[in-house]
Parts: structure tokens; C-alpha cells; sequence
């Protein structure tokens, strides 16, 4: 089974802040890595897929890079809406599995 | 608009039954993959199953497997999960969640969830 490991866990920042993600596999899973963004008490919603592609709607300041078993989410300049909890998902499994990372909440600092 | 709505959810005794329903609308269901995944409280989220467009290849989490069994009616634009043998730790909010029509896959429209608490 693959296992998907976030970091941090948590971490606080400020608005108009850099922040970074990082998602780690325990083995390649190519490029079969999705983003989602949760706010509490709503469903998940698709920010990246494949990596490093923007799901239609999302702001151009959530980024997605990496391949193999080391990937980073990146939003470039942190807005008000952003704070929430984010995953990784490999859908790279065979049979599928579709494993989440553990998430990493971001709050406001 | 693709819409997605989940309903069944309750409270049900460890070792018991229920049936969570996903309505479908906005988009052609017969051509889309679908699959539940579930978050318990204060939790995670962990994905259970996944079934094909057209019912004919379905995969389970190990969490699940033999307990629950997904299904799909095409022309009533129906997703359901059938839920046996409940345990507490199946405590959880169930989404239904739409995959992309590309590969690598992903869960590009989700409803927004049914409660179900198993407790005695």
C-alpha cells in the first residue's frame, strides 16, 4: 500500500504570505498526486491535479509541483479564504486506493 | 450546474444496516466514475470505494471490504452504498465524489455529505 505523508501537520501564517506544502509518497507514484482544500464543515474541493494543473476555478495563486514521491503545494500570496485544511491524494494504486495524506491546516497567525 | 446529494444518513446500532443514496444531476452520470469517501469527526479523509461508469469494475478500501457494497443506476442517476455490519468506527460524514473525465484521476465534484453515527 502507498502511503502518503503531509507536512507540517499545521502551521500558521499571515495574509499576503508564501506558503508551501509538501507531500511526500512512499514510493513513485509518477505524477498521480492531487490537491484539496477543505473549510470546516463543507467537501473537499479539487485545487490541483496531476501535480502541477489548476482545476478550472481555482485562483492562479495555488500552485502544484513535484513527481515521483516529493510534491509541494504553493500559494503564492495568502487571502483571507485560504485558511483551511489541505490534502494530498495519490490515485496511482493498483487496484485503486486513492490514499489522502494525512492534511495540513492552515491557519491564520 | 452538476449537482451531487447525499441522503440516508442516521444513527444506527453497532452491527446494523444502512442504505446512503447519492442523486445525481447537472451532467451525464452514465459517463462519469464515482466513488464515497468519508471523514470521521475531528478526522481525516480516508476514500471506501469506487465504481466504474458502467457498474462493471468496483474496488474497496480495506476498511470496508465485505461489509459494504457500491452501486449505480444509470437511469435514475443513482449512486448508492450499502452499509452492513456497523462498527463505531464508521462514525462518519460519506460524500459522494465524481471523477474527472481524464487520467491521472481525481475528484472533481463532491456533494456535501451525509452524517451517519453508529452507536448504541
Amino acid at each position: 500500500d502507498i502511503q502518503m505523508t503531509q507536512s507540517p501537520s499545521s502551521l500558521s501564517a499571515s495574509i499576503g504570505d508564501r506558503v508551501t506544502i509538501t507531500c511526500r509518497a512512499s514510493q513513485s507514484i509518477s505524477i498521480y498526486l492531487n490537491w484539496y482544500q477543505q473549510k470546516p464543515g463543507k467537501a473537499p474541493n479539487l485545487l490541483i491535479y496531476a501535480a502541477s494543473n489548476l482545476q478550472s476555478g481555482v485562483p492562479s495563486r495555488f500552485s502544484g509541483s513535484g513527481s515521483g514521491t516529493d510534491f509541494t503545494l504553493t500559494i503564492s500570496s495568502l487571502q483571507p479564504e485560504d485558511f483551511a485544511t489541505y490534502y494530498c491524494q495519490e490515485s496511482y494504486s493498483v487496484p485503486l486506493e486513492y490514499t489522502f495524506g494525512q492534511g495540513t491546516k492552515l491557519e491564520i497567525k | 450546474e452538476v449537482q451531487l446529494v447525499e441522503s440516508g444518513g442516521g444513527l444506527v446500532q453497532p452491527g446494523g444496516s444502512l442504505r446512503l443514496s447519492c442523486a445525481a444531476s447537472g451532467f451525464t452520470f452514465s459517463s462519469y466514475e464515482m466513488n464515497w469517501v468519508r471523514q470521521a469527526p475531528g478526522k481525516g479523509l480516508e476514500w471506501i470505494s469506487y465504481i466504474s461508469n458502467s457498474g462493471n469494475s468496483i474496488h474497496y478500501a480495506d476498511s470496508v471490504k465485505g461489509r459494504f457494497f457500491i452501486s449505480r443506476d444509470n437511469a435514475k442517476n443513482s449512486l448508492s452504498l450499502q452499509m452492513n455490519s456497523l462498527r463505531a468506527e464508521d462514525t462518519a460524514v460519506y460524500y459522494c465524489a465524481r471523477d474527472a473525465l481524464r487520467i491521472p484521476r481525481s475528484h472533481d465534484s463532491w456533494g456535501q455529505g451525509t452524517l451517519v453515527i453508529v452507536s448504541s
